[in-house]
């Protein structure tokens, strides 16, 4: 199946800091990434949606400016957590849309990052 | 009440039992169809997807579509200690400018030697 990476699995920030996850679509072109967070036990909560070279949507209730979304090309998505506390501390996922038969209405998850701040 | 309802367990069967995952919806503009394995502290690895109504089978795995009575399924045959994880169904509605997944709330599977 498609495969979507995730970098870097787990990272450790201080408070106050900024820190950035990265996606990527290693073997198909992702029209459309999403991110996601998941606390322990529960499911997976939609932070927002990105579309290549345009500005991400933002579910209700996330800071856009806390959240800073980028996807700058049709492989790439970053996520980069902006002035990190402790309470920003979770399991960070980022999902990834192709384009094609193959894979256009099917969403392949990255292996997921854990943001643990200190 | 939710767009999407799952059964969120725990579900504990012994190895080789067949185990039936269930969810049903309310939304009818709902096309397609998926199920995710989450093992802990990992990201939704991707089982069956399907857009019709009718079966889909892949080696132990059957997705099962009933789109009138608003009802999918995952059967996991001759099930082993390795399916123990959460299982996620996924819905996209048809038409969707992002696709944007709805999830079920996940069944959390126990399969014990």
């Amino acid at each position: 199946g498609a495969v979507v990476s995730q970098h870097p699995s787990w990272v450790i920030c201080k408070s106050g800091t900024s820190v950035k996850i990265e996606c990527r679509s290693l073997d198909f072109q992702a029209t459309t990434m999403f991110w996601y967070r998941q606390f322990p036990k529960q499911s997976l909560m939609l932070m927002a949606t990105s579309n290549e070279g345009s500005k991400a949507t933002y579910e209700q209730g996330v800071e856009k400016d806390k959240f800073l979304i980028n996807h700058a090309s049709l492989t790439l998505s970053t996520l980069t957590v902006t002035s990190a506390h402790p309470e920003d501390s979770s399991f960070y996922i980022c999902s990834a849309r192709g384009i094609g038969t193959a894979t256009g209405n099917t969403i392949y998850f990255g292996e997921g990052s854990w943001l643990t701040v200190v | 009440q939710k767009e999407v309802e799952q059964d969120p367990g725990p579900l504990s069967v012994p190895e080789g039992a067949i185990v039936s995952l269930n969810c049903t919806y309310s939304n009818s503009a709902f096309q397609y169809f998926m199920w995710y394995r989450q093992y802990s502290r990992k990201g939704p690895e991707l089982l069956m997807y399907t857009y019709s109504s009718g079966n889909k089978e892949d080696g132990r795995f059957t997705a099962q579509v009933d789109k009138s009575s608003k009802y999918i399924s995952l059967f996991i045959r001759d099930s082993q200690p390795s399916d123990s994880a959460t299982y996620l169904c996924a819905m996209i509605p048809y038409g969707g400018a992002t696709n944007k997944l709805i999830f079920g709330t996940g069944t959390l599977l126990a399969v014990q030697p």
